[in-house]
């Protein structure tokens, strides 16, 4: 069964570096997203990557993070200078369509020390 | 702008009771519904989904959820619940014009054997 895989399962960085999160869709879907969720709270939207540009995006989302699809199949969710409230897991997700079934991938635990 | 309300954070009961997870979402547009289950240490799996037609859906692991438009209610339910079924269940919208998932802040189910 086709799965959204995601690298690495846990990170580890220093504040103020930069972490990229890795992400690869199930190969037929067209649209991405990135959520987060902080330890013990709800499942955050973070944004969403439709025809190789961001489709829509959450406050969450400010200019420290980017995302970018940069071959055919990976999708990655850049953070250019980490705070320790980025310390989360953040789950990638794809679907074949607007409004269809999202299948999320199992996460990757940030932690910033 | 839509919402998904959780009011039971933690829900205990005993082994092959019964189980009802409340779910009430806002919307002034139709919505598509979804129910997500976090197993411990895991990412987030698709229960079941409302898209339209009947309103009861079944779902994975003996589920069913009843989409009711006048209390603009989802409630989930099992008639009999087994100790793999503890984990954590997300309630979910989408709205039929846009494509990103919004999350309640999820009910923690916890089996009393």
């Amino acid at each position: 069964e086709p799965e959204v895989t995601q690298t690495p399962s846990h990170q580890v960085t220093q504040m103020g570096q930069e972490v990229i999160l890795r992400c690869v869709p199930i190969s037929n879907h067209l649209y991405f997203y990135w959520y987060r969720q902080i330890l013990g709270q709800k499942v955050e939207f973070l944004v969403s990557f439709y025809n190789n540009e961001i489709s829509e995006k959450s406050e969450i989302f400010d200019d420290q993070f980017s995302v970018e699809r940069p071959d055919g199949s990976n999708f990655t969710l850049k953070i250019r200078s980490t705070k320790l409230e980025d310390s989360a897991m953040y789950f990638c997700a794809s679907s074949a369509g607007a409004n269809t079934e999202a299948f999320f991938g199992q996460g990757t635990r940030l932690t910033v020390v | 702008a839509q919402s998904v309300t959780q009011l039971d954070s933690q829900v205990p009961v005993f082994e092959e009771a019964p189980v009802e997870l409340r779910c009430n979402y806002s919307s002034s547009v139709s919505v598509y519904l979804f129910w997500y289950v976090q197993y411990p240490n895991q990412g987030l799996q698709l229960l079941l989904k409302y898209l339209s037609g009947s309103t009861l859906v079944k779902g994975i692991n003996g589920f069913e959820a009843e989409f009711n438009k006048s209390q603009t209610s989802f409630h989930l339910r099992k008639p009999s619940v087994h100790i793999s079924d503890t984990a954590e269940y997300f309630c979910a919208v989408t709205l039929n014009r846009d494509d990103k998932i919004i999350f309640g802040k999820g009910t923690r189910l916890h089996i009393l054997p």
